[in-house]
């Protein structure tokens, strides 16, 4: 199995709704990452687990808010958005190896697009 | 800091060749990624490269040069398929998690 998967593939949600994004890989990596993605924009990094253990926070506001179950599932709790927050969340995972090269190399899941009315 | 550069749009035409550059200042690097990016889809793995030259993949070849700072993506044989945004993406190494991406270059292949 070498995909990353998220559900789902389309939000839409209100400013005071409460929704999870959820993220899946079964591939034995040990770093998962949430990004956002503003069109015609590279994705921007918001957390980092490695090891289950949050490890990069790129100040993000705390109506986003993320946790790991383990070490194959990721989650991002949705509470309070805003319209602004409507994007595309790209879930990520990657092997987290030191001295490989490719140890960094990010396998992206298909995206959640979320629409914030 | 960390500072990135592609062009932003390229056009070209079935069947040719096009070669998109990216050049980048970073406080680290380990290698630099090519992505391939369809409007509304995620990012797929296109290259990495870690030393210097040329590698090649089918139609996709990459190259990379340490000390220029300076990397190409080159496709041939250009398919209408090929019209999407190419990302290249700094890994900077040394235990950190953190791609810098770069702004992305829109290709647009026409008949």
């Amino acid at each position: 199995d070498t995909e990353v998967t998220q559900t789902p593939k389309h939000l839409v949600m209100g400013m005071t709704n409460k929704k999870s994004l959820k993220c899946e890989q079964h591939m034995g990596h040990r770093a998962m990452y949430w990004y956002k993605q503003k069109a015609k924009k590279p994705p921007e990094l918001m957390f980092v687990y490695s090891y289950e253990k949050l490890s990069i926070n790129e100040s993000v506001p705390s109506r986003f808010s993320p946790e790991c179950p383990n070490s194959s599932l990721l989650n991002l709790h949705l509470h309070a958005l805003q319209p602004e927050d409507s994007a595309l969340y790209l879930c990520a995972s990657s092997q987290d190896e030191a001295g490989v090269p490719e140890g960094n190399e990010q396998f992206f899941g298909p995206g959640t697009r979320l629409t914030v009315l | 800091g960390q500072n990135i550069d592609q062009p932003t749009e390229m056009t070209a035409t079935e069947g040719a060749i096009v070669q998109i550059n990216c050049t980048y200042q970073t406080s680290g690097f380990n290698g630099l990624f090519w992505y391939q990016q369809h409007a509304g889809e995620a990012p797929t793995f296109l290259s990495y490269n870690v030393l210097d030259g040329l590698e090649e993949k089918g139609r996709f070849s990459s190259f990379l040069s340490r000390s220029k700072g300076y990397s190409y993506l080159l496709l041939k044989e250009l398919q209408m398929k090929d019209s999407a945004s190419y990302l290249c993406a700094v890994d900077p190494g040394a235990g950190s998690y953190q791609l810098t991406f770069g702004k992305g270059t829109k290709l647009s292949v026409i008949p």
